[in-house]
């Protein structure tokens, strides 16, 4: 596609289940990054990948969030277990790794609730 | 370990008036730095960036952005002000030559233009 999608654009969900969050980056982008965007919080960095190699996971705010990529396209974040604290806007961002300053490209999120 | 502050989560000014947005940045060595705009319901696009070719960056819809080492600042600025220039703003910097594309992102500035 033109762009970077996420699916669902919105996700409601009780508190204890688990939620899968999708993410499309640009084709032929290496890296991808997951961030939350709670209200006031500004954009928190969660996780990104980049090529094959290991993915940092320094900002996963704990073991109930993981991600994959598939491929090295596709991304799911998922989280386990949810609380009402996850209730956030997700956004997925690609980049293309050339040069060093490449900017990111961002979809347009996943707002998640949970009750 | 880098950082990035954003003075000022809210700012106002009138249509027709400089608009000024202060990031300020915190690494060993100057980063890359970018500025993002979040127009209400739509997703995170770019600005500027700076990548060292030019310490005076010009953006998109007449934005610029003045990189001061000295200073450690990267500070958007805006002549005149529309009424189309409310959004959120988001400063963001990536290290350089350290192996990682992590990007740190400020906490954001929400800009209210008066008409």
């Amino acid at each position: 596609g033109a762009g970077v999608s996420q699916s669902p654009s919105n996700k409601v969900t009780e508190k204890g289940k688990d939620v899968e969050l999708r993410c499309d980056p640009i084709s032929g982008h290496t890296a991808l990054y997951w961030y939350r965007q709670s209200l006031g919080q500004g954009l928190e960095f969660l996780i990104y990948f980049q090529g094959n190699s290991a993915p940092d996971k320094s900002g996963l705010p704990s073991d109930r969030f993981s991600a994959e990529r598939t491929g090295g396209s596709v991304s799911t974040l998922t989280i386990q277990r949810t609380q009402q604290e996850d209730s956030a806007v997700y956004l997925c961002a690609s980049s293309l790794i050339e040069g060093g300053y490449n900017e990111q490209f961002f979809g347009p999120g996943t707002r998640l609730t949970v009750l | 370990a880098q950082s990035v502050t954003q003075l000022g989560s809210h700012v106002s000014v009138s249509e027709g008036a400089l608009v000024l947005l202060r990031c300020n940045y915190s690494s060993s060595v100057p980063p890359y730095l970018f500025w993002y705009v979040q127009y209400p319901n739509q997703g995170l696009q770019l600005l500027l960036k700076y990548t060292s070719a030019a310490t005076l960056v010009k953006g998109i819809n007449g934005f610029e952005a003045e990189f001061k080492k000295s200073e450690t600042s990267f500070h958007l600025t805006k002549p005149s002000a529309h009424m189309s220039d409310a959004a959120e703003y988001f400063c963001a910097v990536r290290s350089r030559g350290s192996g990682t594309y992590k990007y740190i992102f400020g906490t954001g500035t929400r800009l209210k233009v008066l008409a």
